[in-house]
């Protein structure tokens, strides 16, 4: 069965800082792997995803995220963050011609002034 | 071209009535999925759908819960009987088709309480 872990409940940085939120995955197929990001109260949105191709893969809102095939992760980067970058943050997998999104915990992200 | 639209927003119920939570998935999307999101946890996958068919509900409970999304009209999640275990947030997703290379793009959830 596949999963998905995000080993860190919570990750502080300074704004400005560079910012790193980890995703380990485990699956039996090729993994397509995509970010969200929920602030309180709100839905989803997505933010990148990596399917085939450069295994830098950026997103929005100055997001990137490098999928790494031998160490089965795909970590979420950001080279200088921003206070209101500061939400909850998902990493999610989905199996080649599969359906279901199987998520992550999800990792707080907090971003000090 | 409006988002995913899910109503209501909030939803209270007491133990044993139904709750109906409504889904409308972006203009173009034919593929349906709801997903649970428990207090203090991560999403969990209940049910996937398209027009009049039910593709994969491995994640639906076995009792009280149903889903359908008929050829016109929005998706209906249908919980009978509700139980204080079943607050939670409940998002709906959709993509154009099948999700594999497709993001899904979400709703902005029901928050259901049950009392």
């Amino acid at each position: 069965a596949q999963s998905v872990a995000q080993p860190e409940d919570q990750v502080n940085v300074a704004e400005g800082n560079p910012l790193t939120v980890k995703c380990t995955y485990s699956v039996s197929g090729n993994p397509y792997l995509f970010w969200y990001v929920q602030y309180p109260n709100r839905g989803l949105q997505f933010l990148l995803k990596y399917i085939t191709g450069d295994n830098l893969v950026k997103g929005s809102y100055g997001f990137e995220a490098e999928f790494n095939k031998s160490q089965t992760s795909f970590h979420l980067k950001k080279p200088s963050a921003l206070v209101s970058d500061s939400a909850l943050y998902f990493c999610a997998c989905l199996v080649e011609y599969g359906n279901k999104l199987v998520f992550g915990a999800g990792t707080i992200l907090r971003v000090k002034s | 071209n409006a988002g995913v639209m899910q109503n209501p927003r909030h939803l209270v119920r007491r133990r044993g009535q139904e709750a109906r939570l409504r889904c409308s998935p972006m203009k173009g999307h034919s593929h349906v999925y709801w997903y649970r999101q428990l207090p203090e946890e991560g999403l969990k996958f209940m049910v996937y759908l398209q027009k009049e068919n039910i593709i994969d509900e491995s994640g639906m409970p076995k009792e009280r819960f149903s889903a359908e999304f008929p050829k016109e009209g929005p998706s209906i999640l249908r919980i009978q009987q509700v139980v204080r275990g079943d607050s939670a947030a409940y998002f709906c997703a959709s993509s154009p088709w099948d999700g594999g290379r497709y993001e899904q793009y979400f709703g902005p959830g029901t928050r259901l309480t049950v009392t």
